[in-house]
């Protein structure tokens, strides 16, 4: 199994320009999310989806879209990126069978918004 | 909402020392989770470490353990016999016990080991 994938490893955007940060696992989890890491702001959730067709906001959804199609991928959209939008973006997925609630991580994508 | 609070930004031991990083936490659940994330230079999440609230026994994984105060709220994370490789961000990191939930973390604690 190869996990959790996430590309590109690096972005460089400028101010205005839109890209999906791809996401994928191969574990068959139903549950999926995006972070964004910012220094001295530890994770911070953006999107989540519980599965295929389901999504819903996090702690700060504004100016990223995502949509669940798959139970394998959710992408993450930056609309129209923003400086305020640089960080470290990371995926992760898990699958609530029994008492398993480990969430994994994928290896996270730097973005830098010029 | 759950919030989490780690009150260390950074701290340091020594090679084969023990430390303890603090982790407290705000919630009006009964059950949940409760995590901590280790996050190298690599930048890689490695999970340490978890403990349901529904355990009174505190959670040991090798060299890691817990202390687990319910009426607290309070989950602190010790390291014994630190090593080289343990320098990293630490994160401690709450969950609903309601299906597939999300995390909740707090700012993290810097951990440098020095030889």
């Amino acid at each position: 199994n190869a996990g959790v994938t996430q590309t590109p490893k690096f972005q460089v955007l400028k101010t205005g320009q839109s890209m999906t940060l791809q996401c994928a696992q191969d574990m068959n989890h139903e549950y999926m999310s995006w972070y964004r890491q910012d220094p001295g702001m530890g994770l911070r959730l953006i999107h989540y989806s519980v599965g295929a067709g389901i999504t819903d906001q996090g702690e700060v959804p504004n100016g990223y879209n995502v949509s669940r199609s798959t139970t394998e991928d959710f992408p993450l959209r930056l609309l129209s990126a923003a400086p305020s939008q640089t960080s470290v973006y990371f995926c992760a997925s898990s699958w609530a069978g029994l008492a398993v609630y480990e969430q994994y991580f994928g290896p996270g994508t730097r973005l830098t918004v010029t | 909402a759950q919030t989490v609070t780690q009150s260390q930004p950074e701290m340091s031991v020594q090679e084969a020392e023990t430390v303890t990083l603090s982790c407290t936490y705000d919630t009006s659940e009964s059950n949940y989770y409760l995590f901590w994330y280790k996050q190298p230079p690599s930048r890689q999440m490695i999970l340490v470490i978890r403990q349901e609230a529904y355990k009174q026994q505190n959670a040991t994984e090798n060299r890691f353990s817990v202390n687990f105060q319910k009426a607290a709220k309070s989950f602190s994370l010790k390291i014994s016999d630190s090593q080289l490789g343990d320098t990293a961000m630490y994160f401690c990191a709450f969950m609903k016990n309601s299906g597939n939930t999300p995390l909740v973390f707090g700012k993290g604690t810097r951990l440098s080991v020095i030889a």
